[in-house]
């Protein structure tokens, strides 16, 4: 198994640029959420996915658009590039039953808004 | 909005000494989880802890959940310097879809 895998690693943009996060897991779980970190930081949830078709917003959602049309991907879009954007973002995933599930992360993607 | 509060935020140390990570709540979490992270990576499981006043250990990592399961804490023993890490609490609030509240980390150094 890849485990969770997200593209690109890393990624400039500039303001008011768009781009496509992609986040994809292939350990069959049901829940996937998105996470930023800012330097020196702990995660913040942005959005989250408890199955195919199901989204909802996390702490930070303002921004950011998501979908979740397989059980495997669950890409995260930035429509509007800001500078307050700048940060490393992490996908994971978890199976969703029971509260000793490990929840998997990704590699991260570096963002950087200019 | 549950918030958790880590201290301390940084830490220099040297091989072998002892360590204690803190990581404290207003609000109450079903389980609460410890990561590691190395830079450029994506955090990793350490330990879940679900029930109040509980301890595992993990190799030389001891990890204690409160008894009213609003904060924990983290020991390790004789510290080495592939210990270096940034640790993370995080929460998971009852019937949140797992979703974790993340502490603001403790960046550990650990030098010869």
């Amino acid at each position: 198994n890849a485990g969770v895998t997200q593209t690109p690693k890393f990624r400039i943009l500039k303001i008011g640029q768009s781009m496509t996060l992609q986040c994809a897991q292939d350990m069959n779980h049901n829940y996937m959420y998105w996470y930023r970190q800012d330097p020196g930081m702990g995660l913040k949830l942005i959005y989250y996915s408890v199955g195919a078709g199901i989204t909802d917003k996390g702490e930070v959602p303002n921004g950011y658009n998501v979908s979740r049309s397989t059980t495997e991907d669950f890409p995260l879009r930035l429509e509007l590039a800001a500078p307050s954007q700048t940060s490393v973002y992490f996908c994971a995933s978890i199976r969703g039953q029971g509260v000793s599930d490990t929840q998997y992360f990704g590699p991260g993607t570096r963002l950087t808004v200019l | 909005t549950q918030l958790l509060e880590q201290s301390p935020q940084f830490l220099s140390i040297q091989e072998g000494e002892n360590l204690t990570v803190y990581c404290n709540s207003s609000s109450v979490f079903s389980s609460l989880q410890w990561y590691r992270q190395e830079p450029g990576e994506g955090p990793v499981l350490l330990v879940t802890v679900v029930t109040g006043g509980e301890v595992k250990k993990l190799k030389r990592l001891t990890f204690q959940f409160g008894d009213a399961r609003k904060d924990s804490s983290l020991h390790i023993t004789a510290a080495q310097p592939g210990d270096t890490g940034l640790y993370l609490c995080a929460g998971d609030g009852a019937g949140t879809a797992s979703k974790l509240t993340f502490g603001t980390g403790t960046r550990l150094q650990v030098t010869l």
